[in-house]
Formats: C-alpha cells, structure tokens, sequence
C-alpha cells in the first residue's frame, strides 16, 4: 500500500468548475508538497506545507495533521490548469514521498 | 543559474550501454535528490545529498545505478549496462536545508 494516497486519480471538469484534489498519508511527516506537472514538462513545486492553510491566486491549499489528510483546491479552473498535481510527504531524512498524481483536465 | 539544470534532456541508449545524466542544482542549495519517474507513474526516489555527502541511496534499485556529489555542488547519476526497464525520466531537485524543492527539467532515457 503507499503511504501516500491521492483522489481522484483523473478528473475532467467544465471551465469555471471548483476542484478539490485529496491526499492522505499514512506516516509522520515535516512537511507535505503539493506539485505539479505538465505533459512532458518538468515539475513546479505549488505549496509546502506543515500546517494550516495556503493561498497562491486561485490555488488553496489545506492540511489536517491531526487527519493526515491535505486538500488542494484551484478556483474558477481554466484549461491551463490541465496537468497533473502530485501530493508528496516528506519523512525523515528529507527525501519525498510521491502520491500517484491526480491528472485534471478542464474543458473549456 | 536561475533554476535546476539537467543534461542532456534526452538519451537514446543500446542495451548495455552506460549513461551519465547530470544534475546542476541551484547554486547554494546544501540538499540534492535523484527521483526516477516511469511513464505514467508518480516519482520514486533514489537517492538524496547533503552538500557531497550521500545520505541516503536506498532507492537505487540495483549495483548498476551510481551517483556521486564530488564537490557539493553538480551531481552525476551514471547507469552501467543500461536495461530497457532502466527507460525513464530521471529528475534532479534541490533545496536549501528542508525548504521548498525545485526541479529539473528531467533527463528522459530510452534504451532500445
């Protein structure tokens, strides 16, 4: 089983629509990484983070430690947000553990 | 540079062939990690430097993969008698001490 769980795995919604995006984790981590990737590009790093709650533009990031759970939420989606957004745990020593991703298609 | 730099972006490599990627992370950044990537797949990590040490290499898979930090700062990951399972994107980040990560572009490899 990975430690990191993410839901849904695909997700295709119409222009304008919320999204929320989950990720659950089974291990005691410092920090939890939302990312994401564009067909055949490379990684952006989105949010890190330990606690709380984050906002970058249309982009909201949650986390429940208590839950081990952690919720990324983009706003009025556009077609550009179609990628995928990978959820990462980081545990001890610093190295990243990867959910599957969640590849989002938005539809204009 | 401005950003994680890795060459070369694409290797085609014959069965058994050894391949050498390269890894310039962002200068000052102490923290450097090799992911490997399958198509369609979340990264796998394998291995992970603080300046040249390597502290962790646990996700090698084999005696084949290789990787070295000489002087703290470019990171080399060489792969001897490269297989066809080894095709892949391999992905170099780093970081200052338990930050924000960025990432390469990755180095895609095929071998036929």
């Amino acid at each position: 089983k990975n430690e990191v769980e993410q839901s849904p795995q695909n997700l295709t919604a119409q222009e304008g629509e919320f999204i929320t995006i989950n990720c659950s984790y089974s291990v005691g981590i410092s920090a939890l990484h939302w990312l994401q990737q564009h067909p055949g590009g490379g990684i952006v790093s989105l949010f890190m983070l330990s606690s709380g709650k984050k906002k970058h533009g249309r982009l909201i990031a949650t986390i429940n430690i208590q839950e081990k759970h952690s919720s990324l939420h983009i706003t009025a989606s556009h077609p550009r947000d179609s990628a995928v957004y990978i959820c990462a745990v980081r545990v001890g020593n610093e190295k990243l553990t990867f959910g599957t991703g969640t590849r989002l298609t938005i539809i204009p | 540079g401005a950003g994680v730099s890795q060459s070369p972006r694409y290797k085609v490599a014959k069965r058994g062939q050894d391949v050498a990627l390269r890894c310039d992370p962002i200068s000052g950044h102490v923290s450097l990690f090799w992911y490997q990537q399958a198509l369609g797949q979340g990264p796998e990590f394998l291995t992970y430097f603080q300046n040249e040490a390597q502290l962790d290499k646990s996700g090698l898979p084999s005696d084949r993969f290789f990787a070295e930090r000489p002087e703290g700062s470019v990171s080399t990951l060489k792969i001897q008698r490269t297989q066809q399972e080894d095709s892949a994107v391999y992905l170099c980040a780093s970081s200052l001490a338990a930050g924000e990560l960025f990432f390469g572009e990755g180095s895609r490899l095929t071998v036929l």
